[in-house]
């Protein structure tokens, strides 16, 4: 498997609270991407890097923001948690330029809210 | 807008038969096309790419085809095995930067021993 890791692996949250996942890569991958997977609709973007500190929205990005401080690590908050955000989250990486290329995933996290 | 299809409901195969999945698109003019197989409670695994200028790509087992006139990718697992029953993904990329793939829902694929 390439190297990615998501924590945490499971959460289960209140409405209204913050929350924040992390994916890891040990790649030195350039490319990171956000998905929310959902029963009925599929994997859906939600943001994505090209660099760090180089972000994008996609599909749903509503509700989220991301961060990438480091090659390694990108960051997905919830700034206010809700019930819609209830989901399971994947993390994945590219290492050539845009989405032409084959994307890794990781494990997933699989968030609550109530 | 821009729509992918895939057989929702889940494919019942004879182990030792030919599966084969059909990925459908709609008002996309795709660069690439990806298939990909997930497992339950686990990401998806990348399986095969093949660019519009491919009519077909091969890996053991596996043949994907890419008709861009009827907008149709087809995948197909020979001498299917009960080990090959998972959801099998579509992901399009229509090109022109960093961002991430389209997916179809899947198809739940199911190898009968």
């Amino acid at each position: 498997d390439a190297g990615i890791t998501q924590s945490p692996r499971h959460k289960v949250t209140e409405t209204g609270t913050p929350v924040t996942l992390r994916c890891h890569q040990t790649e030195n991958h350039r490319y990171m991407y956000w998905y929310r997977q959902d029963p009925g609709h599929g994997l859906r973007l939600i943001h994505y890097s090209y660099g760090v500190k180089d972000t994008d929205k996609g599909e749903v990005s509503d509700g989220y923001s991301v961060s990438r401080s480091k090659t390694e690590d990108f960051l997905l908050t919830l700034e206010s948690a809700t019930s819609s955000q209830t989901s399971v989250y994947f993390c994945a990486i590219s290492e050539y330029e845009g989405a032409a290329y084959e994307q890794y995933f990781g494990p997933g996290t699989r968030l609550t809210v109530t | 807008s821009q729509k992918i299809e895939q057989n929702s409901e889940a494919l019942n195969i004879q182990e030792g038969k030919t599966a084969t999945l059909t990925c459908n698109y709609t008002n996309y003019s795709p660069a690439y096309l990806q298939w990909y197989r997930q497992d339950p409670g686990r990401g998806p695994v990348f399986l095969l790419l093949i660019r519009e200028n491919e009519k077909e790509k091969r890996k053991e087992r596996l043949k994907v085809t890419f008709d861009t006139t009827l907008k149709q990718s087809l995948f197909h697992i020979t001498a299917s095995q009960p080990a090959d029953s998972a959801t099998y993904l579509c992901a399009l990329y229509s090109g022109g930067g960093a961002d991430g793939l389209t997916f179809g829902k899947g198809t739940h694929l199911i190898i009968q021993p």
